[in-house]
């Protein structure tokens, strides 16, 4: 079954660094989607990304944040100066479908689990 | 009001009980809808779409009521392997932005 993979599974940082999450959506899907979930918290819609441009993006999804798809195959998200409360787990999602459509079912991975020291 | 509101939990039950979870929405322009379950510190799976006809699967029924903005999950024949935490998911009508419930816990006792 295909399925979306992310990596690393798990991501050590200081304080002020930059990290780069990436994560391969599955190969016919069109839609990605990043989300964060602190721990113990509910899951946080960032930002969605099509056709090589932000769709949409949510009030966390500040300038400290920014998502590329730099081949046909990879969806980062890059967190430019992080800080200790961007530590969360961080799901990529996929879809076939617009949001607007029926049917529109996201397919998440396993998530990165971000530790900002 | 929260955008996508779920009761916590946790619901405790036995195998084989039935349960049902509620899940109330803000948005009125909310078109779709769905259930995840999220075991720990995992990714939320799919369970399934809801659709305004309700929609069935196995042991698992879904219903839509948009007069009232929410939706419920019943859960008959409860299994060990039930117990998860089950996200109520809504997409905002017109956005590509979904909204995700904190989620309700459900605990199958044997």
């Amino acid at each position: 079954e295909p399925e979306v993979t992310q990596t690393p599974s798990h991501q050590v940082t200081q304080m002020g660094q930059e990290v780069i999450l990436r994560c391969v959506p599955i190969s016919n899907h069109l839609y990605f989607y990043w989300y964060r979930q602190i721990l113990g918290q509910k899951v946080e819609f960032l930002v969605s990304f099509y056709n090589n441009e932000i769709s949409e993006k949510s009030e966390i999804f500040d300038d400290q944040f920014s998502v590329e798809r730099p081949d046909g195959s990879n969806f980062t998200l890059k967190i430019r100066s992080t800080k200790l409360e961007d530590s969360a787990m961080y799901f990529c999602a996929s879809s076939e479908r617009s949001s607007l459509a029926s049917k529109n079912i996201q397919y998440f991975g396993a998530g990165t689990r971000l530790s900002v020291l | 009001r929260k955008e996508v509101e779920q009761d916590p939990g946790p619901f405790n039950v036995p195998e084989g009980a039935t349960v049902a979870f509620n899940c109330t929405y803000s948005n009125s322009a909310s078109q779709s809808f769905f259930w995840y379950r999220q075991d720990c510190r995992k990714e939320p799976k799919l369970l399934m779409s809801v659709y305004s006809s309700g929609n069935e699967d196995g042991r698992f029924t879904a219903q839509l009521n948009r007069a009232s903005q929410y939706i419920s999950l019943l859960i008959r024949d409860s299994k060990l392997s039930d117990s998860a935490t089950y996200l109520c998911v809504v997409n905002e009508g017109g956005t590509y932005k979904y909204i995700f419930g904190t989620g309700t816990r459900l605990k199958v006792l044997a």
